[in-house]
């Protein structure tokens, strides 16, 4: 069974400073893994995906297989990346690409 | 394009009452997904649908059932709601209907309190 993992339920950090969202996961064949965001009464949307590889607002993600991890990160922190972060998991063989969410983690920046 | 569309916004409902909470996609979109969002524990997966016409269980359908009406909407149905089920509900949808990746696109959500 797949299973995302994300420690932290909140993470408060000051403006300008690094910040780092922890995702763990189990998989046993070949997973796809995303970042979503949900900032204060606005839908859930993509952040990013780890096939991509690219920069989303200054975050990146980068996918250690040998950690099972995915985190995320952001140099310089700020005030309106404060939102809930949900790491999540795609089967790439799954026909439906069902999504697995871990239970979140709620950044607050701190002006 | 508006997008994923959810009604209601909020709903209220006692022990033993019966509701279906309406979603519909305006992006031509092949896949639809129902979640239940809970503190402390993100999204979950009740239902989906890889195509009109069929529909799968996800990690927890107990207690609800679901209609793909067409390829535009798919409802979500609480036959006998329970205090369990007071939960945010958020529909999505992907373009998609195989293994291949398309983004999943979310609703603004239902917050159901069951009294």
């Amino acid at each position: 069974a797949q299973r995302v993992t994300q420690p932290e339920k909140l993470l408060s950090v000051f403006k300008g400073a690094p910040v780092e969202l922890k995702c763990n996961y189990s998989y046993s064949g070949s997973p796809e893994l995303f970042w979503y965001v949900q900032y204060s009464r606005q839908r859930l949307q993509l952040l990013l995906r780890h096939i991509s590889r690219e920069s989303i607002k200054g975050f990146t993600a980068d996918l250690n297989k040998g950690e099972t991890s995915f985190h995320l990160k952001k140099p310089f922190a700020q005030e309106e990346d404060s939102a809930m972060y949900y790491c999540a998991l795609s089967d790439r063989s799954g026909s439906a690409r069902q999504l697995t969410f871990g239970s979140g983690t709620q950044l607050t920046v701190l002006p | 394009n508006a997008g994923v569309t959810q009604t209601p916004k909020f709903q209220v409902l006692k022990t033993g009452q019966s509701m279906t909470l309406q979603c519909a996609q305006d992006m031509n979109h092949n896949s639809m997904y129902w979640y239940r969002q809970d503190p402390g524990m993100g999204l979950r997966l009740i239902y989906y649908s890889a195509s009109e016409g069929t529909t799968d269980k996800g990690e927890v359908p107990n207690g609800y059932n679901v209609s793909r009406l067409n390829k535009r909407e798919f409802s979500l149905r609480l036959e006998s709601a329970a205090p369990s089920q007071t939960s945010v509900y958020f529909c999505a949808s992907r373009k998609g209907a195989g293994a291949a990746y398309n983004e999943q696109f979310f609703g603004p959500g239902t917050r159901l309190t069951v009294l």
